[in-house]
């Protein structure tokens, strides 16, 4: 079956604009996770969906930041008033449920230039 | 939260084991251990997980240490295709404490 989706893979912004990430998880699974990575650095966590309970967000960076998730499937994050330092690779991932024994699969990620 | 350290990068010749360590002293009793890998623009892909005992699947080895503070990964034969970023990660139940992955460990192959 299909993976995690991403789109776009790549976004180029002005600085001020607001934009919106897309994901598309495997289908059937409950948990969703987006994290930022900047270049050269590790997965930094952003925010996590498990079914219908309210989103973990506790690792947004700043109220620019929000993401949602429709019908428990179809996540998107967007960010208000992008500023450079917003620059980085956005990596959705998910998994069946929101447990230790479950695998996360990720997606390509999408590439945020912000100018 | 379950914070782990891995050395920020190794090397190894080609076609020879690789033993990649994971510290994961603050893990808590019910947390599996992943390990995780990144290629160069890719997201990142599973490796291997486990919770107690050691763990072998095609890609690899885990071997857990018995108060399961550190764990390492093991890849019998490195090849070029597995030159990449490696993180481990105590992954729980529900809630977002230790859903943080670190720097990881750059593995470098040598042909």
């Amino acid at each position: 079956g299909a993976g995690v989706s991403q789109s776009p893979s790549n976004k180029v912004t002005e600085k001020g604009k607001d934009v919106e990430l897309r994901c598309d998880p495997i289908s059937g699974h409950t948990a969703l996770y987006w994290y930022r990575q900047s270049l050269g650095q590790g997965l930094e966590f952003l925010i996590y969906f498990q079914g219908n309970s309210a989103p973990d967000k506790s690792g947004l960076p700043s109220d620019r930041f929000s993401a949602e998730r429709t019908g428990g499937s179809v996540s998107t994050l967007t960010i208000q008033r992008t500023q450079q330092e917003d620059s980085a690779v956005y990596l959705c991932a998910s998994s069946r449920r929101a447990a230790g024994y479950e695998k996360l699969f990720f997606g390509s990620g999408t590439q945020l230039s912000v100018l | 939260d379950a914070k782990t350290t891995q050395p920020n990068s190794m090397e190894s010749n080609e076609e020879e084991p690789v033993h990649l360590p994971c510290n994961h002293s603050t893990i808590s009793g019910t947390d599996y251990i992943h390990w995780y890998r990144q290629l160069p623009s890719q997201g990142p892909e599973y490796v291997i997980h486990g919770l107690t005992s050691n763990v072998n699947n095609r890609m690899a080895s885990l071997a857990i240490a018995e108060d399961r503070k550190s764990s390492t990964l093991i890849l019998h034969r490195a090849t070029l295709r597995d030159a990449a970023v490696y993180y481990c990660i105590p992954l729980g139940g529900t809630g977002a404490n230790n859903l943080f992955f670190g720097t990881g460990t750059r593995l470098t192959v040598i042909p």
